[in-house]
């Protein structure tokens, strides 16, 4: 069945310090959400990603989704701690009408004050 | 315009007892989605319903699990029987427009019960 891809599984860097999180399908994907999970709690939207070469940026995130609409990338510029957390995406992978809405793994950060 | 509530947020159970979440979606929203995030895991989609209706329930265990969406009240999702296994956090998440709109749909994600069997 068809799945997304996160990597890195985990990540640890300084505060200040640039990092890249990617989200790869199989297939192509009608949309790619980006969530990002704090700790024991529920999901907070990030952005949503719907044409192939899109790119949107809120605040130091921004995020990419290639030509062929099957890998998106998450960059964060001069990490915070409070940018700590997990970082989801999801999919609308439907095919033929019926739907299917997938999630990565996730991508646990942590960032060193 | 409140978020989508879930309740309860802790959720303690003996084996073999029942446990009922329920989950209320943000005002407007006809379309409610359960997902299990089993510790360390990533969110596995469960079901998918309408008001009164069970769309998909394709990521549903066969035995024991059950959900609803009444024409009046929360969402459903009961799980009979627990099990250690069945410890998890369950998320509902719920959108205004159906997933296969054609449009852009966020989901728009509870804070989650956990649930905890002993």
């Amino acid at each position: 069945s068809q799945e997304l891809e996160q990597s890195p599984q985990s990540l640890i860097v300084q505060e200040g310090k640039n990092l890249t999180i990617n989200c790869t399908s199989s297939k192509t994907l009608y949309g790619l959400y980006w969530y990002k999970q704090k700790y024991g709690e529920g999901l907070i939207f990030l952005m949503m990603l719907q044409k192939g070469g899109e790119e949107k940026s809120h605040e130091k995130i921004t995020a990419k989704l290639d030509e062929k609409k099957q890998q998106s990338s998450l960059h964060i510029t001069a990490s915070q701690p409070s940018h700590a957390g997990i970082y989801l995406c999801g999919a609308d992978a439907r095919t033929s009408g019926t739907y299917k809405y997938i999630f990565g793994t996730g991508t646990r950060l942590k960032v060193l004050a | 315009n409140a978020g989508v509530m879930q309740n309860p947020r802790h959720l303690v159970r003996r084996r073999g007892q029942e446990a009922r979440l329920r989950c209320s979606p943000m005002k407007g929203h006809s379309h409610v989605y359960w997902y299990r995030q089993l510790p360390e895991e990533g969110l596995k989609f469960m079901v998918y319903l309408q008001k009164e209706n069970i769309i998909d329930e394709s990521g549903m265990p066969k035995e024991r699990f059950s959900a609803e969406f009444p024409k009046e009240g929360p969402s459903i999702l009961r799980i009979q029987q627990v099990v250690r296994g069945d410890s998890a956090a369950y998320f509902c998440a719920s959108s205004p427009l159906p997933p296969t709109s054609g449009r852009h749909n966020e989901q728009f994600f509870g804070p989650g019960t956990r649930l905890t069997v002993l």
